[in-house]
């Protein structure tokens, strides 16, 4: 199965703050990674889509890059809505793995 | 509006079954790949299963191969997750996503469903 690490697993962040999350895969996934965002008590909404497509409906503070099997998202200027926990999850492969997600608190 | 609407889930003791539905709604149903995706209490996402639009094509997570069994009924709308062999580690907030496919594979997950729980305990 393909790894998916995250970093950092948790993070504190200020409103207006510039947000990166790195995602590492232990192997090529060509640019077939996706990021994540889930608030308590809720399902996961898409926000990026292969490496750096950007979500319908989502902000334009969020982004999302690629190089080699380093992916990043950033979050531009975070918002009050923005704390929430991210996973990136790669689907070049079966079976789908995710990273374990992280945490971004005030 | 895309919508995923989970049912099902409940209390079964360790050995015990439970079956799982999702109900579609706001698109063509018969014409998308679905998942089943789990997430255990404060951890994280874990993939369960596939099956494609026709049904013909299903794949599991070792972790429950041989116990779950996916199936769906496109003249319903349906799409269902038959769990035997229950074992507390298979507690968890299950969660049935449409399979956005690219690459050779459809596992992006959009939209997603609220959830049930499963609660597997004596």
């Amino acid at each position: 199965d393909i790894q998916m690490t995250q970093s950092p697993s948790s993070l504190s962040a200020s409103v207006g703050d510039r947000v990166t999350i790195t995602c590492r895969a232990s192997q090529s996934i060509r640019n077939y990674l996706h990021w994540y965002q889930q608030k308590p008590g809720e399902a996961p909404k898409l926000l990026i889509y292969e490496a750096s497509s950007l979500q319908s409906g989502v902000p334009l503070r969020f982004s999302g890059s690629a190089s080699g099997t380093d992916f990043t998202l950033t979050i531009s200027s975070l918002q009050p809505e923005d704390f929430a926990t991210y996973y990136c999850q790669q689907s070049y492969r079966t079976p789908p793995t995710f990273g374990q997600g992280t945490k971004v608190e005030i | 509006e895309m919508k995923l609407v989970e049912s099902g889930g409940g209390l079964v003791q360790p050995g015990g079954s439970l079956r799982l539905s999702c109900a579609a709604s706001g698109f063509t149903f018969s014409s998308y790949e679905v998942n089943w995706v789990r997430q255990a209490p404060g951890k994280g996402l874990e993939w369960v299963s596939y099956i494609s639009s026709s049904g013909r094509t299903i794949y599991y997570a070792d972790s429950v191969k041989g116990r779950f069994t996916i199936s769906r009924d496109n003249a319903k709308n349906l799409m269902y997750l038959q769990m035997n062999s229950l074992r507390a580690e298979d507690t968890a907030v299950y969660y049935c996503a449409r399979g956005y496919c690219s690459g050779g594979t459809c596992y992006r997950f959009d939209p997603w469903g609220q959830g049930t729980l499963v609660t597997v305990s004596s």
